[in-house]
């Protein structure tokens, strides 16, 4: 079974410049997240998707961030312009489906991109 | 609001040795879940223990094993036989059951093998 894709591994931006990751989840996988990880620090869920709506976008700063799940399978997320302290790994995850009561639904993780904002 | 901590920033251990790594948490809630992650290097989280806090047992996976005291709410884990391949961060995460489902991640243990 293939795991979460992601692209690119790396990108190195100016600040103020425009910068899109992509995430293709596990065939089959209805729910989606996009995790900020700034170095020494634990993951940060930024958006949740289900299907191609979104569940959670609570700590998504709406004015620079955006993120998409078009036909529900892949999705998109975008930073313009970009700030220093965008300077993180960008993680996706996918599961079954959204964690409801004792249903574990475990998150598989894609191997991230690393944004360094200069 | 729950919170998670992590108070060893780096551990090390000798290959083929014993270590424990340590989480505590904070929650007002009875009933919810527990998991160590890993990250390796190539920066992929994999889930290694989970633990649900209504079971009295503790987890146990192959080598690693977790000590869940519910009272002092702590949720240490336990590599037996470490080997070079468990160098990595290891995270520390709780979720609830209620209406917030999301992982409340702690920041971390950095764990290095001495060959």
């Amino acid at each position: 079974e293939a795991g979460v894709a992601q692209s690119p591994r790396y990108k190195i931006i100016e600040k103020r410049q425009s910068v899109a990751f992509w995430c293709n989840p596990i065939s089959g996988h209805a729910t989606l997240y996009w995790y900020q990880q700034i170095l020494g620090q634990g993951p940060k869920l930024l958006i949740q998707f289900q299907n191609n709506g979104v569940v959670d976008d609570s700590q998504l700063p709406k004015d620079r961030f955006s993120a998409e799940r078009l036909k529900g399978v892949d999705s998109t997320l975008k930073i313009q312009p970009a700030k220093l302290e965008d300077s993180a790994v960008y993680l996706c995850a996918s599961s079954l489906g959204p964690p409801r009561g004792r249903a574990i639904h475990e998150q598989f993780f894609g191997p991230g991109t690393r944004l360094t904002v200069l | 609001a729950q919170t998670v901590t992590q108070s060893q920033p780096e551990m090390s251990v000798q290959e083929a040795e014993t270590v424990t790594l340590s989480c505590t948490y904070d929650t007002s809630e009875s009933d919810y879940y527990l998991f160590w992650y890993k990250q390796p290097p190539s920066r992929q989280m994999i889930l290694v223990i989970r633990q649900e806090a209504y079971k009295q047992q503790n987890a146990t996976e192959n080598r690693f094993s977790v000590n869940f005291q519910k009272a002092a709410k702590s949720f240490s884990l336990k590599i037996s036989d470490s080997q070079l391949g468990d160098a990595a961060m290891y995270f520390c995460a709780y979720r609830s059951l209620d209406s917030n489902y999301q992982l409340i991640w702690g920041a971390g243990t950095k764990l290095i093998i001495k060959p």
